[in-house]
């Protein structure tokens, strides 16, 4: 089993709604979860940072942690065709690694 | 400008001859790793590097090198690159280790390098 697991898409949404992606993790350890954008041929870049259960919101963006069910996610509301890109989900692998997910490719539609 | 820069950005090569990428931060970070980027699979760690002179493997090392002489520089060596090689390359680096979501600890991203091993 891939230490965090994305289904890899596409997902496709309209336009001005809400973009629901979604990241499980193995290691029961692991401590601190990050959603990273990448548009194509571009390098990832950190959208949002979630260490503690529960949600934590941030503009458009929220992301929820659930330790127990080991389960990350990111809500994009008000969906826009500039949110189109590479979404990857990573988690903290004991002090040295950040472990990613395969990434799960989202279209925004006019 | 902070910036984790790569070189080359495209590099087209055959089986055997040896390749080095370079890979340089100014931000005086600690932590260094190379990632590989392949369709589906994601980024998967190659190396990384806590600081000078220590470094360990990651998720897929076989078939690569890597050296932490100083601080700011980090490359990526492919002593006998092989067609399996072929991939999207990206060099990162954060203040230290484990990164985090705020400030100096994001872990930043450079450009990346493309290769192509024929």
């Amino acid at each position: 089993q891939k230490e965090v697991e994305q289904n890899s898409g596409p997902l496709s949404v309209p336009e001005g709604a809400i973009a629901s992606l979604n990241c499980t993790y193995s290691d029961r350890g692991s401590q601190s979860f990050f959603w990273y954008r990448q548009y194509s041929g571009k390098s990832p870049e950190l959208i949002m940072s979630i260490y503690s259960n529960g949600d934590k919101e941030d503009g458009r963006f929220t992301a929820q942690l659930n330790k127990a069910s080991q389960y990350v996610s990111l809500l994009i509301r008000d969906s826009q065709p500039s949110d189109s890109a590479t979404y990857l989900c990573a988690g903290t692998q004991g002090a040295q690694k950040l472990v990613f997910g395969q990434g799960t490719r989202l279209t925004i539609n006019p | 400008e902070a910036q984790v820069t790569q070189n080359p950005r495209y590099l087209i090569t055959v089986t055997g001859k040896k390749l080095t990428v370079t890979c340089s931060q100014n931000m005086n970070h600690e932590y260094m790793s190379w990632y590989r980027q392949d369709p589906g699979l994601g980024l998967r760690q190659i190396y990384y590097s806590m600081n000078v002179e220590v470094t360990d493997k990651g998720d897929v090392p076989e078939g690569y090198k890597v050296s932490r002489k100083e601080k700011r520089n980090f490359p990526l060596i492919l002593e006998s690159p092989s067609p399996n090689q072929t991939s999207l390359y990206f060099c990162a680096s954060s203040l230290f280790s484990p990164p985090s979501g705020s400030g100096a600890n994001v872990l930043t991203f450079g450009a990346g390098s493309r290769l192509t091993v024929l």
